[in-house]
């Protein structure tokens, strides 16, 4: 089974709204990363939290780690149409194993 | 750009074809990856290379052979796909193991006739 599952599959929202997607995972790990990629493309690395943080930001990007529940969220404020993209959760390291393992993405779409 | 390239961007081929996908990093990173991605599926991960040496065979089929001539170029050999086989191929580095950044290329297109 997959390390992190990403909720919900798509998303659409107005531009200057806010988006919100949340991941989760099944096993330890080291580390919670997040990645974006436009259609077609590769995939871009955004930011990364560590087991041992809470939350973290970077920009317009907010995330958060609840290692108790085994799941993280990512937050993106007054997002533009530059935004549109999917959104991957990857969980890093601990019992997976000193690799990334991938969800299936959030398909985000702002609307202009 | 992410220090990523890969060559060609877009590939189709017979199912009998043989062709190679290549991915070359200029960020000086010790490991680089394939990944497969298909539609509707989580990103799968191929093959792991540090330091030249392969780490990780994630039971992919022998019609996939990769090979790591040095730190900065992956290669993947391809030859007799099945339809199946046609998805996005991503090529990513990384400092350190797998579990740090990592930076991935922009991707081949495979379509297998």
């Amino acid at each position: 089974s997959q390390q992190g599952e990403e909720d919900p599959q798509a998303l659409s929202i107005q531009e200057g709204e806010n988006a919100t997607m949340n991941c989760s995972y099944k096993t330890s790990i080291n580390n919670l990363q997040w990645y974006r990629q436009n259609s077609g493309r590769g995939l871009v690395h955004l930011i990364l939290i560590r087991s041992n943080e809470r939350e973290k930001h970077s920009g317009r990007l907010r995330v958060t780690l609840d290692t108790s529940k085994k799941s993280s969220s990512l937050l993106i404020t007054a997002s533009r149409a530059a935004d549109t993209a999917s959104y991957f959760c990857a969980a890093g390291g601990g019992a997976a194993g000193n690799k990334l393992t991938f969800g299936g993405g959030t398909r985000v779409l702002v609307k202009p | 750009e992410t220090g990523v390239t890969q060559t060609p961007r877009h590939l189709v081929m017979g199912m009998t074809n043989k062709k190679s996908l290549k991915c070359e990093q200029h960020l000086g990173h010790n490991a680089m990856y394939w990944y497969k991605q298909s539609a509707k599926k989580p990103l799968e991960l191929m093959f792991v290379y540090n330091f030249k040496e392969q780490t990780e065979n994630n039971s992919v089929p022998s019609r996939f052979s990769p090979e790591c001539p040095n730190s900065s170029h992956l290669f993947l050999h391809l030859h007799t796909l099945q339809p199946e086989d046609s998805a996005l191929y991503l090529c990513a580095s990384s400092q350190g193991g797998g579990a740090y950044e990592q930076y991935f290329g922009p991707g081949t297109r495979l379509t297998v006739t």
